[in-house]
């Protein structure tokens, strides 16, 4: 089944301890979302890749970095964790970006920073 | 800048019952909305997608409904069971940023008790 795949699904790190966390997809999707979710808050956009252009939302901090070295591949990386980055990090797909298409979501990574 | 509410925030209920869950958006220059659930600890399944120009789609016991002008959209679940708790998300797509995005409400809990 064509479908986004998250790993891990848990990851725990250490304060200021570089983490990746990684999503793959099977759609052939030209889009890639990666999404913050705190506990009980909505989900909040990070960045997004189109293609190979990569779009950074205004209040993203730097220490949030992404790759994506091929169609299927994106990764979150966190160069400096801190405690109020512990979170379930979403990772989104769509076709394209035009108005109408529909955003496919992998199950999440939950972040634990001690 | 576009926010979207959803209340209640909680909801609990005994098997069987009807229910409407609320989202209501405040910009109304949306291209569609969708309604996801959540449950604990995972990523998100979309559950309806609805397109500008349309009033409402169906899919099994789930009918979701758009009033665009209004900045309404509502989530009725016919016949609720208990496997039917989880968290509810509404998440409207529409231009922010010079590009258009989901922008997502904190969802509705939802428990519905045998």
């Amino acid at each position: 089944d064509a479908m986004v795949i998250q790993n891990p699904r848990y990851q725990v790190t250490q304060f200021g301890k570089p983490v990746t966390l990684s999503c793959s997809q099977t759609l052939n999707h030209n889009v890639m979302y990666w999404y913050q979710q705190k506990s009980s808050q909505a989900p909040k956009l990070l960045f997004h890749y189109y293609d190979k252009d990569f779009n950074n939302e205004a209040d993203t901090p730097d220490n949030f970095q992404s790759r994506r070295p091929n169609t299927s591949f994106c990764f979150l990386d966190i160069r400096s964790p801190g405690l109020g980055d512990a979170a379930m990090y979403l990772c989104a797909t769509s076709r394209d970006r035009d108005n109408y298409n529909e955003q496919f979501f992998g199950p999440g990574t939950r972040l634990t920073v001690l | 800048k576009q926010e979207v509410t959803q209340i209640p925030a909680a909801l609990s209920v005994p098997e069987g019952e009807n229910l409407v869950l609320n989202c209501s958006f405040t910009d109304s220059a949306i291209y569609n909305l969708q309604w996801f659930r959540q449950d604990p600890g995972k990523g998100l399944t979309s559950l309806l997608l609805i397109q500008s120009s349309q009033r409402e789609q169906t899919s099994g016991r789930l009918n979701a409904s758009l009033d665009k002008s209004s900045g309404r959209s509502t989530l009725y679940i016919a016949a609720s069971q208990p496997g039917d708790s989880a968290t509810y998300l509404c998440a409207v797509r529409g231009i922010s940023g010079g590009y258009n995005k989901l922008i997502f409400g904190a969802g509705t809990r939802l428990a519905v008790h045998p």
